[in-house]
């Protein structure tokens, strides 16, 4: 099974300030088509998770672009270049090429 | 393009349940569909997959449900189940259907809540 693991768990953040997240897969997610099925997805408390970003580096649709995904093979970055207030709640990484595995989460919060 | 979740509840350990998901707003039969479920404790789980009917139909399972619990689809009701069996405490959880594409979930729905306890 493929483990995600995300830093920091937890990352308070000023208004228009950048933040940035990271992941570690624990094994290569470069797909045998070579795709790199790695995905971030947002969770606002009460709400359902939406995706943000997919294969590495696209945004999904309506995805502002102040959320910026890069990496590759084992380790992901999210970077948002600056905080606004409806940011707020849990990114979680999502890997898609074995099976589908999640990370446990990082946790926003505005200071 | 919407899921609804539905059928959740309250079920003893070791008592079965199934789920159901309406799809509406995009072609299904030719969607991959998954279940994740959450919970406070560990996050988000994925609990399976299954193919659309043209790309083979192959249903996925991770390890911690494999063999209790079975993902089955409707593709003339636009409907997507599970079927959970033999549950645990540790089953407890919001489960969300999703419709797959390019390697993650592309859309979610608003989840139904399974409660498993005596």
């Amino acid at each position: 099974d493929v483990v995600m693991t995300q830093s920091p768990l937890s990352l308070t953040v000023t208004l228009g300030q950048p933040a940035s997240i990271s992941c570690r897969s624990s094994q290569s997610l470069v797909s045998s088509d070579g795709n790199t099925y790695f995905n971030w997805f947002h969770q606002r408390p009460g709400q359902s998770p939406r995706r943000l970003i997919y294969k590495v580096s696209t945004r999904a649709s309506g995805v502002p672009d102040r959320f910026i995904g890069s990496g590759s093979g084992t380790d992901f970055t999210l970077k948002i270049s600056r905080v606004e207030a409806e940011d707020v709640g849990v990114y979680y990484c999502m890997q898609g090429t074995h099976g589908y595995s999640f990370g446990q989460g990082t946790k926003l919060e505005i200071k | 393009v919407q899921l609804v979740e539905s059928g959740g509840g309250l079920v003893k350990p070791g008592g079965c349940l199934r789920i159901s998901c309406a799809a509406s707003g995009f072609t299904f039969s030719n969607a991959w569909m998954s279940w994740v479920r959450q919970t406070p404790g560990k996050g988000l789980e994925w609990v399976g997959r299954i193919q659309s009917k043209v790309a083979g139909g192959t249903v996925d399972y991770p390890a911690p449900v494999k063999g209790r619990f079975t993902i089955s689809r409707d593709d003339s009701e636009n409907t997507l189940y599970l079927q959970m069996d033999r549950l645990e405490t540790e089953d407890t959880a919001v489960y969300y259907c999703t419709k797959d594409w390019e390697g993650g979930m592309d859309v979610w729905g608003k989840g139904t809540t399974v409660t498993v306890s005596s």
